[in-house]
């Protein structure tokens, strides 16, 4: 069974820095690309970054382009996603999404339950 | 970046009744690559279908998706309680994947 399960999410003020996790099971990490993908309270989904399998490039919203970074451990099975200069408009859950293949199609078949961002004074 | 619009806003209907919601891109849709996905209260996104038309895993016959190009449809042939939720498109074949604002399917 596919398992996505996300951590670190916090309350955090603005121009500050946070760490996600999300630890995957159940099927061959280092063969599929990752994203995640963030949901602001009461409104819809946005896309925020992508890793292929290879990790060789990584993908970004415009609006976290230059303040976020995805990363992935193969080893331990875990995504992450750095996120600096935070601001307000960054609150939100953030998902774990697995995508269908290695790169290039961010159709997402797997979604983690989330974990919530704060960013508030 | 391709902009999606989904209507109506909320839909409101009883069980048994057939749903149909819309999802209109600003631009066409490569190789129609298309997908919805349902979200219920607290729960995260669940894949329905994808390329338009194919059901993913677990989706119920009662659910079908089509269109092509610009204009997409999910309909639901004769709603369950368990099928109010709100519904969500998404093009994955341009970059920036994007969504639509969703759908709210809520029990008249």
């Amino acid at each position: 069974e596919v398992q996505l399960v996300e951590s670190g999410g916090a309350l955090v003020q603005p121009g500050g820095s946070l760490r996600l996790s999300c630890a995957a099971s159940g099927f061959v990490f280092n063969s599929y690309a990752m994203s995640w993908v963030r949901q602001p309270p009461g409104k819809g989904l946005e896309w925020v970054a992508g890793i292929p399998d290879s990790a060789a490039n990584t993908y970004y919203a415009d609006s976290v382009k230059g303040r976020f970074i995805i990363s992935r451990d193969d080893s331990e099975n875990t995504l992450f996603l750095q996120m600096n200069s935070l601001r307000a408009e960054d609150t939100a859950i953030y998902y774990c999404a697995k995508e269908v293949g290695k790169i290039g199609v961010p159709l997402f078949d797997y979604w983690g339950q989330g974990t919530p961002v704060t960013v508030s004074s | 970046e391709i902009v999606l619009t989904q209507s109506p806003g909320t839909l409101s209907l009883s069980p048994g009744e057939r749903a149909t919601l819309s999802c209109r891109a600003s631009q066409s849709v490569k190789n129609n690559y298309l997908a919805w996905y349902q979200q219920k209260p607290d729960q995260a996104p669940r894949l329905l279908f994808y390329g338009a038309s194919s059901r993913a895993t677990g989706t119920p016959v009662r659910f079908s998706g089509s269109g092509s190009g610009t204009d997409f449809t999910l309909t639901i042939s004769r709603l369950e309680p368990e099928d109010f939720a709100v519904y969500y498109c998404q093009q994955y074949g341009d970059t920036p994947t994007t969504f639509g604002q969703g759908t709210r399917l809520e029990i008249k």
